[in-house]
């Protein structure tokens, strides 16, 4: 149980054009999904916290318009990096918690490379 | 904000040898959890501490959440090469349940 999925795992993209990323809860309903980065050899940085059917919560200094978060089942997240550059290249992990258990399960991650 | 301080930041051991890691913070958690990440991989749950004093085992792995609610430790025994990984702590401490992570150990098993 308790299985997230990313999609796509990795996207190569040219610069100025937009990007989504997909993660989805498949065995769970998802009322909080979180939307990290993380830079090699880094740990995971926090840039958005969505709840179903509300606007995301952004960390301070993530750009909201830059990184548009769309929650709108209890098991479909996604993050669109709009205008991609290539400083936007990095690793993309989301996570989701049911609620029940405080507890976050991590997809597998998405690697985007800007061009 | 919240911190954490994961120590060591890396470690390199003969497999068969048992391995210590911990986190402490500057502020109480009410959660600890511990996750393994393999590279290109996203971490994936190891162990999680709801209750100051709980100790834990999950195969191989036993971790404790601290008394003082402020630290955690992870133990692995009896390493095996597969155990190579970075491991993270994390933390939530208030009401929502958002994480403060470590900044990860990097495990290294020599066969």
């Amino acid at each position: 149980g308790a299985v997230v999925s990313q999609h796509p795992s990795r996207v190569i993209c040219k610069s100025g054009t937009s990007v989504k990323i997909e993660c989805r809860s498949l065995d769970f309903q998802a009322t909080t999904m979180f939307w990290y980065r993380q830079f090699p050899k880094k740990s995971l940085m926090l840039m958005a916290t969505s709840n179903e059917g509300s606007k995301a919560t952004y960390e301070q200094g993530v750009e909201k318009d830059k990184f548009l978060i769309n929650h709108a089942s209890l098991t479909l997240s996604t993050l669109t990096v709009t205008s991609a550059h290539p400083e936007d290249s990095s690793f993309y992990i989301c996570s989701a918690t049911d609620g029940t258990q405080e507890t976050q399960y991590f997809g597998p991650g998405t690697r985007l490379l800007v061009l | 904000g919240q911190q954490l301080n994961q120590s060591p930041q890396s470690m390199f051991i003969q497999e068969g040898e048992d391995v210590s890691m911990n986190c402490t913070s500057s502020s109480i958690f009410n959660t600890w959890l511990w996750y393994k990440q393999d590279p290109g991989e996203g971490p994936v749950l190891l162990i999680a501490l709801y209750k100051a004093g709980e100790l834990t085992s999950n195969g191989r792995l036993t971790a404790q959440f601290g008394i003082t609610r402020k630290d955690s430790f992870l133990n692995i025994s009896a390493s095996i090469p597969s155990d190579v990984g970075i491991y993270f702590c994390a933390g939530r401490g208030g009401s929502n349940y958002k994480l403060t992570f470590g900044k990860g150990t990097l495990l290294t098993v020599n066969p």
